[in-house]
């Protein structure tokens, strides 16, 4: 399978603890974007990459959140002590071409007790 | 915030009909793409409709764009079981690199 994967799927963690999430995307894809949803919303957007650059990043990204794309490959977003209001789901897609479809993949679903 | 809103929230219908959903959005934009989300396969791809273009099909989807009144239809013919699932619009443009999504309609086909 040739999708954008993601790691964890799911991930349980107690108030202050830190996390951080992986998202491999299509290989060809130099485009990967990071996306935040919450129960009966659509995504928000979070961070962009263009191959290792973070061109653009959300209001929504608070100094507690930070990701990196090493190589133009992988990413990773971690959160520092997370806080109940970052339970979501937490989705990766990627893309070929700017403002054209994203592939998606599964999420991390987040939950902080 | 949502850049985007949808209409109905939530629809059932039985299997055979017609399915509709509306999309309002509030700036320009150079793109508006639909996006189907169920619980087996995550967020798909649907459609993608230019601004420049008023309708677009593909296969039992059917597109509709009026930019002058910043609002998008999406008509699914012969629905199916399968179909249910939660429908998103998303924008791009007006500024930025990033998809902006809509509420989402949750679309139930019975049979």
């Amino acid at each position: 399978d040739t999708g954008v994967s993601q790691d964890p799927r799911h991930k349980i963690t107690k108030r202050g603890q830190n996390v951080t999430f992986r998202c491999d995307p299509i290989s060809e894809h130099n485009r990967l974007y990071w996306y935040r949803q919450t129960l009966g919303q659509g995504p928000e957007f979070l961070t962009y990459f263009q191959n290792e650059a973070q061109l653009e990043k959300s209001r929504l990204l608070s100094d507690r959140f930070s990701a990196e794309r090493p190589k133009g490959s992988f990413s990773t977003l971690e959160i520092q002590r997370t806080e109940q209001g970052d339970s979501a789901m937490y989705l990766c897609a990627s893309s070929l071409v700017q403002g054209n479809e994203q592939y998606f993949g599964p999420g991390t679903r987040l939950t902080v007790t | 915030s949502q850049q985007g809103e949808e209409d109905p929230q939530a629809l059932s219908i039985q299997e055979g009909e017609n399915a509709t959903m509306n999309c309002s959005y509030k700036t320009s934009i150079n793109n508006l793409q639909w996006y189907r989300q169920n619980s087996g396969r995550g967020l798909v791809h649907l459609i993608l409709i230019r601004s420049n273009e008023r309708e677009k099909h593909s296969g039992r989807l059917r597109v509709t764009l009026d930019t002058s009144k910043k609002s998008s239809s999406l008509l699914i013919t012969a629905s199916r079981a399968a179909d249910t699932a939660s429908y998103f619009c998303a924008m791009w443009g007006g500024g930025g690199n990033k998809l902006t999504f809509g509420t989402g309609t949750q679309l139930k086909v019975e049979l």
